[in-house]
């Protein structure tokens, strides 16, 4: 069985600010974990995704996660935030069968960027 | 990646009613997903669309709340049947390729019930 918590519904910062998204996972085999972001009005877009290769992703955007295995964690950093960047963001985790009918979403973070 | 067409992208229905959203790819997909998005709530996946055969379902819901069609690799629908308000939800159908992990999503069909 495989689960995960974004920590926080709701999260604010100023524009130039550092952003950070938090999510925890629980797997009993080692995962596969993604972002995604959805714009309002639009569906789900993959900001990156860890398989396995590198523990720090690169993503879209200016994005990048660190997979900590230890903390079970995968949180998603930006160094400055931008106005473009306010969406809703979800943490998904599948196993390394690779069956996306398998992956599960965390219930999302809101993202909200101030001027 | 593959590009995805929904229609309706919102609708408002009345109760007792059914509604039929279409997802159209732009290229053959081996899998193709539908999953609901409850209002303040993250994404449930309802079923996998297999071409030419019955839709398997995930647990808590059922082929006659939501039948769904495959008829070829690029199309797939999903009628939600006998709308209540708990139906208000955003539906999304997905795809992806067999060993791929990566899902590519529509835009939504953004459902309300009255």
């Amino acid at each position: 069985a495989q689960s995960v918590t974004q920590l926080g519904s709701h999260v604010s910062v100023s524009e130039g600010a550092l952003v950070l998204l938090r999510c925890n996972y629980s797997s009993s085999v080692p995962p596969y974990l993604f972002w995604y972001v959805q714009y309002p009005n639009q569906g789900l877009q993959l900001l990156l995704k860890y398989t396995s290769a590198a523990t720090l992703v690169k993503g879209i955007n200016g994005f990048e996660a660190e997979f900590k295995k230890s903390e079970t964690s995968f949180h998603l950093t930006k160094p400055s935030a931008h106005m473009s960047d306010a969406a809703e963001y979800f943490c998904a985790v599948s196993d390394r069968k690779g069956s996306a009918r398998q992956l599960t979403f965390g219930s999302g973070t809101q993202l909200t960027v101030l001027p | 990646s593959a590009v995805i067409s929904q229609k309706p992208s919102r609708d408002i229905c009345q109760r007792g009613t059914s509604l039929t959203i279409q997802c159209q790819v732009d290229s053959q997909v081996t899998m193709m997903f539908w999953y609901r998005q409850q209002p303040g709530q993250s994404l449930t996946l309802i079923a996998t669309a297999n071409q030419g055969s019955e839709a398997t379902y995930e647990s808590g819901f059922v082929i006659d709340k939501f039948p769904i069609s495959r008829p070829n690799l690029t199309f797939s629908t999903l009628t939600v049947s006998n709308m209540s308000p708990e139906d208000s939800s955003i539906y999304l159908c997905s795809v992806t390729n067999t060993g791929a992990n990566v899902l590519t999503f529509g835009a939504g069909s953004r459902l309300t019930v009255l």
